[in-house]
C-alpha cells in the first residue's frame, strides 16, 4: 500500500543544535516534494519544494534533501531557535495529482 | 489581504443539522481543495477543483457537497451532521497541479458536531 512515513515522535532539541527531520514513502515516484510548517491553530505554511532531479535544495537555514532511490527526504534545520517549534509536515504529490502528506513530525526547541 | 480566507473558524452544532463552511482565494489559482484533519492531526485531501470542475472526489461519504460558484471560491457543503464528522477542516488552493507548485491554506475551521 502507499504510504508515506514521518516520525510520530516528537523532536526534542536544544537551540542552536540541528534539527533532522525523516519523510519516507512507500509505493510513490513523485516528481516532487514539499515541506510545510503547521503552528497550533494555524493551516500549513509551506516552506520548500524539492524535484526529483534535485538532491538537495536550500533556503537560509533549511536545506532539503531527497532521494529517489531510498524513498526519503531528510529536512534540516540549522541553528535552530525556539521559534522553530512547530509541526512539520512533508507532503508528495500522487499519480492523481493528489497532493498527499504525512502525518507530521512535532519539533520543539528549547531554549 | 488574507489569501485563503474560511468561514466560519469555529462551528458547533448538532448531530442531523446541515451546515456549510465557505472558502475564499484571492491569489488568483486555478486550483481549490478541501482537506480534512482529524484529532491525529492526519490531513487527508476530500475534494480537488479546477477551474470549477470537479477533478479529486476521494471516498468521502455523499453527504459531503462541494461547490464552487467560481475560480475564487470553494464552499463545503455537509447534510446530516455525525459525531465523527468532527474535525478541522482546511481549504487551500495552488496555481496548477499540486505537486509542482506550493498550497496556500486558509485557516482552518473547527467542526464540532455534539
Amino acid at each position: 500500500s502507499q504510504k508515506i512515513e514521518q516520525n510520530s515522535e516528537a523532536l526534542n532539541i536544544q537551540e542552536g543544535k540541528t534539527a533532522t527531520l525523516t519523510c519516507n514513502y512507500t509505493n510513490y515516484s513523485p516528481a516532487y516534494l514539499q515541506w510545510y510548517r503547521q503552528d497550533p491553530g494555524r493551516g500549513p505554511v509551506f516552506l520548500l519544494l524539492i524535484r526529483e532531479n534535485e538532491k538537495e535544495k536550500r533556503k537560509e537555514r533549511l536545506k532539503v534533501t531527497f532521494d529517489t532511490t531510498l524513498k526519503q527526504s531528510l529536512f534540516h534545520i540549522t541553528a535552530s531557535q525556539p521559534a522553530d517549534s512547530a509541526t512539520y509536515l512533508c507532503a508528495l504529490m500522487d499519480s492523481s495529482y493528489k497532493l498527499i502528506f504525512g502525518s507530521g513530525t512535532r519539533l520543539l526547541v528549547r531554549p | 489581504d488574507t489569501a485563503v480566507s474560511q468561514t466560519p473558524k469555529y462551528l458547533v452544532t448538532q448531530m442531523g443539522n446541515d451546515k456549510s463552511i465557505k472558502c475564499e482565494q484571492n491569489l488568483g489559482h486555478d486550483t481549490m481543495y478541501w482537506y480534512k484533519q482529524d484529532s491525529k492531526k492526519f490531513l487527508k485531501i476530500m475534494f480537488s477543483y479546477n477551474n470549477k470542475e470537479l477533478i479529486i472526489n476521494e471516498t468521502v461519504p455523499n453527504r459531503f457537497s462541494p461547490k464552487s460558484p467560481d475560480k475564487a471560491h470553494l464552499n463545503l457543503h455537509i447534510n446530516s451532521l455525525e459525531l465523527g464528522d468532527s474535525a478541522v477542516y482546511f481549504c487551500a488552493s495552488s496555481q496548477g497541479a499540486a505537486g509542482g507548485t506550493e498550497a496556500f491554506f486558509g485557516q482552518g475551521t473547527r467542526l464540532t458536531v455534539v
